[in-house]
């Protein structure tokens, strides 16, 4: 079974400054997608950016950007010129490829602080 | 935007009641789940479904069972609640069409508590 570990329960960063979130995960697959997921205090999950498994190129989405590094398991994001909306869980999750209904696999969360 | 409704945000049901949380999706996805989220463990799939009145189990199915008879629809069951399903439930649905990197669209939870 696949598994995803944050190892960071709970990150502070200033605001404007940069941090990066942890993540690695587990799995036998050669075949998989990688995301960032933001949960603010709203308690929406909203998707921050993915990643291909089969694609060397780490993905970018303005200030947030992954480092991506499949031989180590490692998928961490990079948070630039933080904000205070910034503010919230991050959740790490693995999905299998295929075409497949496969469900996510979470991480336990990473809480981030903005100080202003 | 896909919208993704689950029918309460808060509810506070007894031991042994059975339980239904709803979740409608306006987007014609395929692909429907259920997931548990608690503190210090993050989230986890109990249950999703692929089309209609199929399911598949998730990771932690115990307690719970599914339906779903309409593409839109996907009911999480409780068949009789117990104290340690108290959690918060969210609901996500995706589509296969554009391909398995597709995120899947969550509502904005359930907080259940079970007296």
């Amino acid at each position: 079974a696949q598994t995803v570990t944050q190892s960071q329960p709970e990150m502070s960063v200033q605001e404007a400054e940069t941090v990066t979130l942890s993540c690695t995960y587990d799995t036998s697959e050669s075949d998989y997608y990688l995301f960032w997921y933001k949960q603010p205090p709203s308690r929406q999950m909203i998707l921050v950016i993915r990643q291909e498994a089969y694609k060397q190129q780490n993905a970018t989405e303005n200030r947030f950007s992954v480092n991506f590094q499949k031989a180590a398991k490692s998928f961490s994001l990079k948070i630039s010129d933080s904000q205070l909306g910034d503010a919230a869980m991050y959740f790490c999750a693995y999905r299998p490829g295929g075409g497949g209904a496969d469900g996510l696999t979470f991480g336990k969360g990473t809480h981030l602080i903005i100080q202003p | 935007d896909v919208k993704v409704t689950q029918s309460s945000r808060y509810l506070v049901k007894r031991t042994g009641e059975k339980v239904f949380l709803e979740c409608v999706q306006d987007m014609d996805h395929e692909n429907m789940f259920w997931y548990r989220q608690d503190p210090g463990l993050g989230l986890r799939l109990i249950y999703f479904s692929y089309d209609v009145k199929m399911k598949e189990k998730g990771d932690i199915p115990e307690g719970y069972s599914v339906s779903r008879e309409k593409k839109e629809r996907f009911s999480l069951i409780l068949e009789s609640a117990s104290t340690n399903q108290t959690s918060m439930y969210l609901c996500a649905s995706s589509s296969p069409g554009t391909g398995p990197n597709q995120p899947q669209h969550f509502g904005d939870g359930t907080r259940l508590s079970i007296l």
